[in-house]
This record gives C-alpha cells, structure tokens and sequence, in this order.
C-alpha cells in the first residue's frame, strides 16, 4: 500500500513564526504535491514538485515556499506564518512511471495548522 | 482553464437509499474525471476514474460515475447507501496535455440518517 506520512496532525503556531510541514511517501513516486484545504473552497494547489530539487507554482504559492532534497520527502514552509493561513494542508504524491498514475494522487492524512 | 463544479455543498440521504452526487466540469478537450472520498480525520482516498472508452465506471465500495459529455457531467451514484458512506465527496479534473495536476471541486458532504 502507497503510503504518505505528514510530521503532525494538529499544529498551533504564532505569528510571524517560521513553520515547516513535512510529507514523506515511501512508494518511490516522482511526483509530490502540496494543498490547502477550506470549508467551501476544496482543495487548492500551493506547489508541486515532479523531481528532487524541481518545484512549481500552484494556484495559491503567495507566502509558502517548498524544498524537496530527497525523493521522498517533500517540505512546506511557511516563512512567516500568518492567521490567514489558518487551515488544513494536503500532502499527495503520484507516479510518472505509467500513464495514468501521474493523476492518480495519493494523499497523506493533513495537517491542521492553526495560526493565532 | 479547467474548472469542476459541484453544485450540492450538503446533502442527507437515508441508508439504504440511492444517492447522486453531481459534478461538472468545463475543460476544452477530452477531460481526465476522478472521484476522491475524504473520510472525517482523513485524507482524500480515489473512488474511481474516466479516461477514455466506456462511459460508465465502476469503483470501489459499491460506486459508479457516468461520463455524459453532452451535460459536461460526471455524477457519482451508488444504489443503496450505507453509514459509514458519510464523508466528504470531492469531483477532480485532469489535463491531458501532459500537466499532472488535478482541479478539484468544492466538495459536497454527505450525510446518512438511520
């Protein structure tokens, strides 16, 4: 079973605190991707990654940034966190090995993050 | 650019009723049409997929969707609901000129009354 992993569940942070979220997949997928989640709004792409050291802008990249040193793990950071980025966060990878894997997204369980 | 649309933020069936779920989608070209379940506390999970071919697909737990290009819909449907079907139910868009990003829905929760 494809798995993907994120550091924490529920995190509360402050202000202007620098925030790192963390997914690690251990299906050696190529692909990783980084959602926010809110009431009303779905599931918005912030950025993706389709190789070590490669990202993209998604939708909404104002105020995130990513780093992927390693195949399977894949960073969100949040340089200075701020309360409207209040919400749940989506971690998904996917294969490019063969069509159509590349859209058959594997999601890790979220990180809620609030920010006060 | 694509957009997938789903109309019904909130819906309440009785188990053991029928249930469909609508989805539409605006995307110039053949479209790439998913399905994802999120169960509370979850992540999303994939119910079930169209690329191509036959316009009815089946999927897990008891779900199918049918492709009607006329409507630009893609609507979820299962038979007979059962509890533990209560989620959140989210339509998705793929591109198919090799960008492997999904569009996703608003989703529409499901609720299931005894």
């Amino acid at each position: 079973d494809v798995k993907v992993t994120q550091s924490s569940r529920y995190l509360v942070k402050r202000t202007g605190e620098k925030v790192f979220l963390e997914c690690v997949q251990d299906m050696d997928h190529e692909n990783m991707f980084w959602y926010r989640q809110d009431p009303g709004l779905g599931l918005r792409l912030i950025y993706f990654s389709y190789d070590v050291k490669m990202k993209e802008k998604g939708d909404i990249p104002e105020g995130y940034s990513v780093s992927r040193e390693k195949k399977e793990r894949f960073s969100l950071i949040l340089e200075s966190a701020s309360t409207n980025q209040t919400s749940m966060y989506l971690c998904a990878s996917s294969s490019q090995s063969r069509f159509p894997g590349w859209y058959e997204q594997y999601f890790g369980p979220g990180t809620r993050l609030t920010v006060t | 650019a694509q957009s997938v649309t789903q109309p019904d933020i909130h819906i309440t069936v009785s188990e053991g009723a029928s249930l469909e779920l609508r989805c539409n989608y605006s995307y110039g070209a053949t479209p790439y049409l998913f399905w994802y379940v999120q169960s509370p506390g979850q992540g999303l999970q994939l119910l079930l997929k169209y690329f191509s071919g036959d316009t009815l697909v089946q999927g897990i737990k008891g779900f199918e969707a049918e492709f009607k290009r006329s409507q630009s819909s893609f609507n979820l449907r299962k038979p007979s609901v059962h509890w533990s079907d209560a989620a959140e139910y989210f339509c998705a868009v793929g591109s198919n000129f090799g960008n492997e990003k999904l569009t996703f829905g608003t989703g529409t929760r499901l609720t299931i009354i005894p």
